[in-house]
């Protein structure tokens, strides 16, 4: 099974950028790298998905280097809502990419 | 459009029960997928469906069945419940299951659920 590893937990405080990577080593061919969010008693909702190279939205960025084997999620100038998990989701890796395997996700505290 | 609806949102067993944990959604997607969620563990992947009458094993399918007679629902259910399952479980669907470009996980509210 294709394995991501985040940190488990960072710490920031207001209007400072943060960058939770992710490692995937074993990302298929074709699939894309998605990021999630869940706040506390909520589901995960999508927050960017990318490729390759960088994209960005309206609620953060996503820097993916040629190889792939990594991903970072830049969040610009955090609030305190910004507190929440992020998870990056990779398919399967063995070609069963249905078998969408979140890893344990990196808890985000942003302080005043 | 009320997306993935779970029911019912709380729940308490006892040792043995069975229960079935409903999921519907109305986007006309063609995966639905369960998951738990423990703390310290992350979402761990319980079974999953690609279409009507087609389901899979996730990563921790022991204890759990599911099965898929349409497009909208993808009832779990627990034959008889055990205190290891108590968790948080999320039921999510998207168009295909697949990581590509604009496929996205559309999560519900999720059901906690305690055994004792």
């Amino acid at each position: 099974l294709a394995k991501t590893t985040q940190p488990i937990s960072m710490d920031s405080y207001e209007g400072q950028e943060v960058n939770i990577t992710c490692s995937h080593n074993n990302i298929a061919t074709n699939d894309y790298i998605t990021w999630y969010q869940q706040f506390p008693s909520q589901g995960p909702r999508f927050i960017i998905q990318g490729y390759k190279t960088k994209v960005t939205n309206e609620v953060a960025s996503l820097f993916i280097p040629a190889d792939r084997k990594s991903s970072t999620l830049s969040l610009p100038r955090v609030s305190l809502s910004d507190t929440a998990v992020y998870y990056c989701l990779v398919g399967d890796g063995g070609g069963a990419t249905n078998k969408l395997i979140f890893g344990t996700g990196t808890l985000l505290a942003v302080q005043p | 459009n009320a997306g993935v609806t779970q029911t019912p949102k709380f729940q308490v067993l006892k040792t043995g029960q069975s229960m079935t944990l409903q999921c519907a959604q109305d986007m006309n997607h063609e995966y639905m997928s369960w998951y738990r969620q423990d703390p310290g563990m992350g979402l761990r992947l319980i079974h999953y469906s690609v279409g009507a009458g087609i389901t899979d094993q996730g990563e921790v399918p022991n204890g759990y069945n599911v099965s898929r007679s349409t497009t909208e629902d993808f009832p779990l259910r627990l034959l008889s419940a055990a205190p290891s399952q108590t968790s948080v479980y999320f039921c999510a669907s998207s168009p295909r299951g697949r990581i590509t470009l604009n496929e996205k996980l559309f999560f519900g509210s999720g059901t906690q659920l305690s055994v004792l």
